[in-house]
């Protein structure tokens, strides 16, 4: 089975703080994403990875940054967190699909919900 | 920019099939339709998957129009625990990955 861990499920970190959220996968998945979720707003893209040190923004990338030491892990940086940056945070990985194909799954982990006060 | 839509809510007694559709009117010829659900608090979990074939796995079953203009999935014996939000996805394909847009679902509650 495909596993995606998250460092924390639960954290809360006051307004300036820098906050990391850590994300394993243990399946050598090329791709790495990170998604925020809130009511009403649906799973919004902040960043992804197609490969180690390599980085893409989603759609909301304003306030994070990420890392990509390392193909297994994938970290979400908040240099100054602000109480707007109280979300879930889902980390997802997945492989490309074969050649001429368009199938590829994302699996996804728990779940790391912040509070920011 | 979700490409699917979906009823809002359903319900479903416990032990019958749950059949939960989906519309993506849109959809071009290689693009599949993905399933995930959300469990309250939990991250989305990958139900299943398909291109134009009915599809099924040991979760569900799921049933592609002849046109691919739509879809259903299938709970065969829904229980307690199936309850969750539900969502049917068409990705976007962005700089070498894809982005799965959600929507915003469908709520499905199994009732005793």
């Amino acid at each position: 089975d495909v596993k995606v861990t998250q460092s924390s499920r639960y954290l809360v970190k006051r307004t300036g703080e820098k906050v990391f959220l850590e994300c394993v996968q243990d399946m050598d998945h090329e791709n790495m994403f990170w998604y925020r979720q809130d009511p009403g707003l649906g799973l919004r893209l902040i960043y992804f990875s197609y490969d180690v040190k390599m980085k893409e923004k989603g759609d909301i990338p304003e306030g994070y940054s990420v890392s990509r030491e390392k193909k297994e892990r994938f970290s979400l940086i908040l240099e100054s967190a602000s109480t707007n940056q109280t979300s879930m945070y889902l980390c997802a990985s997945s492989s490309p699909g074969a050649w001429g194909t368009d199938q590829e799954t994302q699996y996804f982990g728990p779940g790391t919900r912040l509070l920011v006060l | 920019d979700a490409k699917t839509t979906q009823p809002t809510s359903m319900d479903c007694a416990e032990g019958r099939a749950a059949n939960l559709p989906c519309n993506h009117s849109t959809i071009s010829g290689n693009e599949y339709v993905y399933w995930y659900r959300q469990i309250h608090s939990q991250g989305p979990q990958y139900i299943i998957h398909g291109l134009k074939n009915n599809e099924t796995n040991e979760m569900a079953s799921l049933i592609i129009t002849e046109d691919r203009k739509s879809s259903t999935l299938i709970l065969p014996h829904a229980t307690l625990r199936d309850t969750a939000v539900y969502y049917c996805i068409v990705r976007v394909l962005i700089q070498g990955a894809q982005k799965l847009v959600f929507g915003q679902g469908t709520r499905l509650t199994i009732n005793p």
